[in-house]
């Protein structure tokens, strides 16, 4: 069955360092895969998003994401923590069968101390 | 104002009471959605509209309404709630829910039924 793992329930990082985000996914076909940011109490924000063309790519607020189908793996990274970063981040894939019904990740906490 | 916008922000009901939550977006998208996010456990999708037709609808509770008017609004009615549905109800927008398009969320009703 298709799903998406996010490998880490929390991660923490220093501002200002790096920030990497896992997310391994498993699907028949060549997917269309997204992430997905959600400050506390706010609703989901598009972060970025891979419907098979490059296989990096870049989002909002300095993120990005490669798509490597060998390791059918698409993490998030950031070259540089920003406080403002704080938040739960969610890995989403559109299931096979249906052209809106996402499968989510569980989310990845990040943590930014200062 | 752009983008999906949600409209209360947080409402207090009780079980006898009847509510409705509003969900607009400036996209120009011609599908809509509403989810629930409760705590601990991932993104539920209730209900699926695609130019004002309903195309989904996810074993949801009668207690819960749907009303798509247009393509730009829609709204969850709500009555007789229980505890249980306390919860954050988010709508979204694609451009359309025949391919794998992105989804676009609104902020957000948090809803606590007393």
């Amino acid at each position: 069955a298709q799903s998406v793992t996010q490998l880490d329930s929390h991660v923490s990082v220093s501002e200002g360092t790096p920030v990497l985000l896992r997310c391994n996914y498993s699907s028949s076909y060549s997917p269309s895969l997204f992430w997905y940011v959600q400050h506390p109490n706010k609703g989901l924000q598009l972060l970025l998003k891979y419907t098979s063309a490059a296989t990096l790519v870049k989002g909002i607020n300095g993120f990005e994401a490669e798509f490597k189908k060998s390791e059918t793996s698409f993490h998030l990274t950031k070259p540089s923590a920003h406080m403002s970063d704080a938040a739960e981040y969610f890995c989403v894939v559109i299931r096979e069968d249906s052209n809106y019904q996402l499968i989510w990740g569980a989310g990845t906490k990040l943590i930014i101390k200062p | 104002e752009t983008g999906v916008t949600q409209t209360p922000r947080h409402l207090v009901m009780g079980m006898t009471n009847k509510k409705s939550l509003k969900c607009e977006q400036h996209l120009g998208h011609n599908a809509m959605y509403w989810y629930k996010q409760s705590a601990k456990k991932p993104l539920e999708l209730m209900f699926v509209y695609s130019l004002e037709e309903r195309v989904e609808n996810n074993s949801v509770p009668s207690r819960f309404s749907p009303e798509c008017p247009n393509s730009s609004h829609l709204f969850l009615h709500l009555h007789t709630l229980q505890p249980e549905d306390s919860a954050l109800y988010l709508c979204a927008s694609s451009r359309n829910s025949a391919a794998p398009y992105e989804q676009y969320f609104g902020p957000g009703t948090r809803l606590t039924v007393t």
